[in-house]
């Protein structure tokens, strides 16, 4: 079975500094990744994907994601933090059967201080 | 163009009551997702149609969860004899085609309360 962990529940970054949300995943073939972003009071929205081509992924806002098969990783980063970016964020993997579900992280707040 | 809208954005009904929670994907996508999030929580994947056909209702917690689609567009979940354990925010997704690659788009969700 595939799962994704989302480690650490709160992040809190200064505005300026470096965003780094990880998240680490589980499964017996080749995973395909997804970062959403949840603002208050909005819908999920895709920030990026890992589909098996490029493993640096760049996706909206200015995040990206590196696909690190070695570590089991597909870690979100920002070089430099927006107050905007003060949102929840989940990893999920692709169950890579003919639905397309999604199998979600506990997702990651992220703080951001003035 | 318009996204995923969810109807109504907050329920709050009585133990053992039937609710019914709506959702209107994009228009064109054939592939609709009903998910479940509860607090704390990543959302949990409870059924998925590919057209107007349930292809996969694994996730649905047990018999007093329903959903249809009946023209392939809008879709509804029933919740029969609701407990209070059924409080949560269900989401619900569409996309394109339901390849594993597709993006899934999602809507703002019904937070449900059970009283």
């Amino acid at each position: 079975a595939q799962s994704v962990t989302q480690l650490g529940s709160h992040v809190s970054v200064s505005e300026g500094a470096l965003v780094l949300l990880r998240c680490n995943y589980s499964s017996s073939v080749p995973p395909y990744l997804f970062w959403y972003v949840q603002y208050p009071n909005q819908g999920l929205q895709l920030l990026l994907k890992y589909t098996s081509a490029a493993t640096l992924v760049k996706g909206i806002n200015g995040f990206e994601a590196e696909f690190k098969k070695s570590e089991t990783s597909f870690h979100l980063t920002k070089p430099s933090a927006h107050m905007s970016d003060a949102a929840e964020y989940f990893c999920a993997v692709s169950d890579r059967s003919n639905t397309g579900k999604l199998i979600f992280g506990q997702g990651t707040t992220l703080q951001v201080k003035p | 163009g318009a996204g995923v809208s969810q109807t109504p954005s907050n329920k709050v009904t009585e133990k053992g009551k039937y609710v019914e929670l709506r959702c209107d994907p994009i228009s064109g996508h054939t592939a609709l997702y009903w998910y479940r999030q509860s607090l704390g929580q990543g959302p949990e994947f409870l059924i998925y149609f590919q057209g107007t056909g349930a292809a996969d209702d694994s996730g649905l917690p047990n018999d007093r969860f329903f959903a249809v689609r009946p023209e392939g567009s809008v879709s509804t979940l029933k919740i029969q004899r609701t407990e209070r354990g059924d409080s949560a925010v269900y989401l619900c997704a569409s996309s394109f085609d339901s390849g594993p690659t597709d993006t899934q788009y999602f809507g703002p969700g019904t937070r449900l309360t059970v009283l």
